[in-house]
């Protein structure tokens, strides 16, 4: 079946930049995202790529896939207090087949 | 952006009592709706996925008479809790997906906390 594996963990200083990676075993997978989650709050949908895509920027944040070896990740550029969440990594086959989210990645930004 | 409201944001409920926890679109119709399950520290869990006038499709290992879901319109779907025990107590989140400004996206609400004593 589908499997989505993140690392639990990453801690940064703050203005640093941070990366979050993301494996998936599912080589029929179209759509890659990226959700934040805030302590006691929703999914907030941060980005996503398609999976023709290579990269994808979006202000400070950067997305790279390499559809190859099947690894996604988050580039955070110049990471902020704020930015400390949990961070998923999602990933589904079509527009109508639910998501299929990785355990997560807390990031802890070091003031 | 696309919102998804639930309400309520958090339920104290006793032992053996109903919840009913609701899901909307607030600006956009939703063609597919989600529940999902989230223990603390960990991912999401889908639990089951409605689409709208047809019956829920459960995950396996979800107990449908217990957990019974509703999609009666394109924006509200109802999550109902039966005869609630703590070990159902966690955090339950909704998504929805429809067409919003040409993609079809999947939009969460904000969760409801259950706590069941």
């Amino acid at each position: 079946g589908e499997d989505v594996e993140q690392s639990l963990f990453l801690s940064v200083r703050e203005g640093d930049s941070s990366v979050i990676n993301c494996t998936y075993t599912d080589s029929s997978s179209t759509y890659l995202y990226w959700y934040k989650q805030e302590p006691g709050a929703g999914l907030q949908l941060l980005t996503y790529i398609f999976s023709n895509m290579d990269m994808k920027q979006d202000q400070r944040l950067t997305v790279l896939l390499n559809k190859k070896d099947k690894h996604l990740s988050l580039r955070i550029a110049d990471t902020q207090t704020g930015d400390s969440a949990i961070y998923f990594c999602a990933e589904t086959l079509s527009g109508n087949t639910p998501l299929v989210f990785g355990k997560g990645t807390r990031l802890s930004v070091i003031a | 952006g696309a919102v998804v409201s639930q309400h309520p944001s958090w339920v104290i409920c006793k032992s053996g009592t109903s919840v009913k926890i609701e899901c909307r679109s607030l600006d956009f119709q939703a063609t597919t709706m989600f529940w999902y399950r989230q223990f603390p520290k960990q991912s999401l869990m889908l639990m089951a996925t409605s689409n709208e006038g047809s019956k829920a499709t459960y995950e396996q290992g979800v107990e449908k008479d217990k957990f019974l879901i509703n999609h009666a319109s394109l924006t509200l779907s109802t999550l109902t809790v039966t005869s609630a025990h703590p070990e159902d107590s966690s955090f339950y989140i909704c998504s929805a997906r429809g067409r919003v400004r040409g993609s079809n996206e999947q939009y969460f609400g904000p969760g409801t906390r259950l706590t069941v004593t």
